[in-house]
């Protein structure tokens, strides 16, 4: 079975501060696909990044960064010099390939980033 | 602008009325889905349809229907819907295989009174 684990349900930090959101997943398969996402107050689920079980490569982007750790079944998300605008829920998801378009979201964290 | 576009973006019904939420999308995805998401809470996989057809279904009530008239558009019929139905509804598309990410509409907000 699948299963996404965000133990952090709720983070504040004050702006500027960095801050790292966890995710673990459980596969017993061998190529899956995991995948951020960030929902703002406004609703709409934005898609953030995604990365396969066989791309061990950590990623930069602005200021966001990913953290892919296959031997503890974790990807990491972090978010440096945190402005106001980061403030959403955001989800880890995990996706079987050919599984009839199944996503397994997390619970979600949410993060307030107070000025 | 978001590229799968949903409407209206707030319903409130009765419990004996039917109404509609509808989802379009123009990016040649041949998927897509209808979640149901609580506050505080992820989104939950209602229904999904994959070149027009329907793939899955997550043991939703039969209050709720779906309808995919094409590849560009859904459709989630309600009808005598519960109080407890209140939601936020969310329409995504994807192409069908492999890592292919989900892009979500902004959701219908919807009140069961």
């Amino acid at each position: 079975a699948q299963k996404v684990t965000q133990a952090q349900t709720e983070i504040s930090v004050v702006e500027k501060e960095d801050v790292t959101l966890d995710c673990v997943y459980e596969t017993r398969d061998t190529t899956y696909y995991l995948f951020w996402y960030k929902q703002p107050p406004s609703g709409e689920l934005v898609f953030l990044i995604r990365r396969n079980s066989f791309d061990e490569q950590n990623e930069i982007s602005g200021r966001y960064s990913w953290n892919f750790q296959k031997s503890t079944s974790s990807f990491n998300f972090t978010i440096t010099a945190s402005q106001v605008v980061d403030s959403a829920v955001y989800f880890c998801a995990l996706r079987k390939p050919n599984t009839g378009n199944q996503f397994y979201f997390g619970t979600g964290t949410s993060l307030t980033v107070i000025p | 602008d978001t590229e799968v576009t949903q409407t209206p973006k707030h319903l409130v019904m009765g419990m004996t009325n039917k109404k509609s939420l509808k989802c379009e999308q123009h990016m040649g995805h041949r998927a897509m889905y209808w979640y149901k998401q609580k506050a505080k809470k992820p989104p939950e996989l209602m229904f999904v349809y994959s070149y027009e057809k329907l793939s899955i279904n997550e043991s939703v009530p039969s209050r709720f229907s779906p309808e995919c008239p094409n590849s560009s558009l859904l459709n989630l019929h309600l009808h005598a819907l519960q109080p407890e139905d209140s939601a936020l509804y969310l329409c995504a598309s994807s192409h069908p295989y492999g890592a292919n990410v989900l892009t979500f509409g902004a959701g219908s907000r919807l009140t069961v009174l």
